[in-house]
């Protein structure tokens, strides 16, 4: 069973620093590309940030490039989100995501999508 | 960066068949995936791809595209399907990724 546990969420002050975890297990976690999606309360879903499965690729939102930085380890099958001058903005659940691939030979189509979510970990910053 | 369009809120009668619907430039390239969150939980994912139904996710659940617009389908709404319902799919770029702002269902 695929399983993604999130940790590291909590209080921080405006200007702070967070780590934040995502432990897999139940699948071969070096083979498949990683992403970090918020939820500010009572907000919609926005997604954060992409890591590839080698790490060699990885694509930030405009709203956090450049303060936070994402990773991974495939030996401890975990992805991090290093997030650095944390505003009020930043409020949110955040949720690791696991991508899948869906191919349809017809068309050579080639899609991801998330398929496994975690249960999330709350941050908030406070002013 | 691209947008993905819901509308806020919809309603279904029991039993009865809504559509969800989901509008952006990116789906003219890359298939929507569909989520459902209830108060409290994460999201699941519902419908991906052309017409995938991940298993486990009951069979009146559908996804489909057409042009800029994906829709999600449930027919024969039951109860448990009242929740938030979000779309998301590839940027155009084809890098990142971008949600709708989700449509909540009311089931009445």
């Amino acid at each position: 069973e695929v399983q993604l546990v999130e940790s590291g969420g909590g209080l921080v002050q405006s200007g702070g620093s967070l780590r934040l975890s995502c432990a897999a297990s139940g699948f071969t976690f070096s083979s498949y590309e990683m992403n970090w999606v918020r939820q500010a309360p009572g907000k919609g879903l926005e997604w954060v940030s992409y890591i590839s499965s080698s790490g060699s690729s990885i694509y930030y939102a405009d709203s956090v490039k450049g303060r936070f930085t994402i990773s991974r380890d495939n030996a401890k099958n975990s992805v991090y989100l290093q997030m650095n001058s944390l505003s009020a903005g930043d409020t949110a659940v955040y949720y690791c995501a696991r991508e899948g691939t869906v191919y349809y030979e017809t068309s050579g189509y080639q899609g991801n999508y998330f398929d496994s979510w975690g249960q999330g970990t709350l941050v908030t910053v406070s002013s | 960066s691209s947008e993905l369009t819901q509308d806020p809120a919809v309603s279904v009668a029991l039993g009865q068949t809504v559509r969800i619907t989901c509008q952006g430039d990116s789906l003219r390239s890359y298939y929507a995936s569909w989520f459902q969150q209830k108060p409290g939980q994460a999201p699941i994912l519902v419908a991906y791809g052309r017409h995938n139904r991940p298993s486990g996710i009951p069979d009146r659940f559908s996804g489909s595209s057409s042009g800029n617009t994906a829709s999600l389908t449930i027919t024969g709404a039951q109860a448990e399907d009242e929740a938030d319902y979000y779309c998301n799919s590839r940027d155009i770029s084809g890098h990142t990724w971008v949600f709708g702002g989700g449509t909540r269902l009311t089931v009445l």
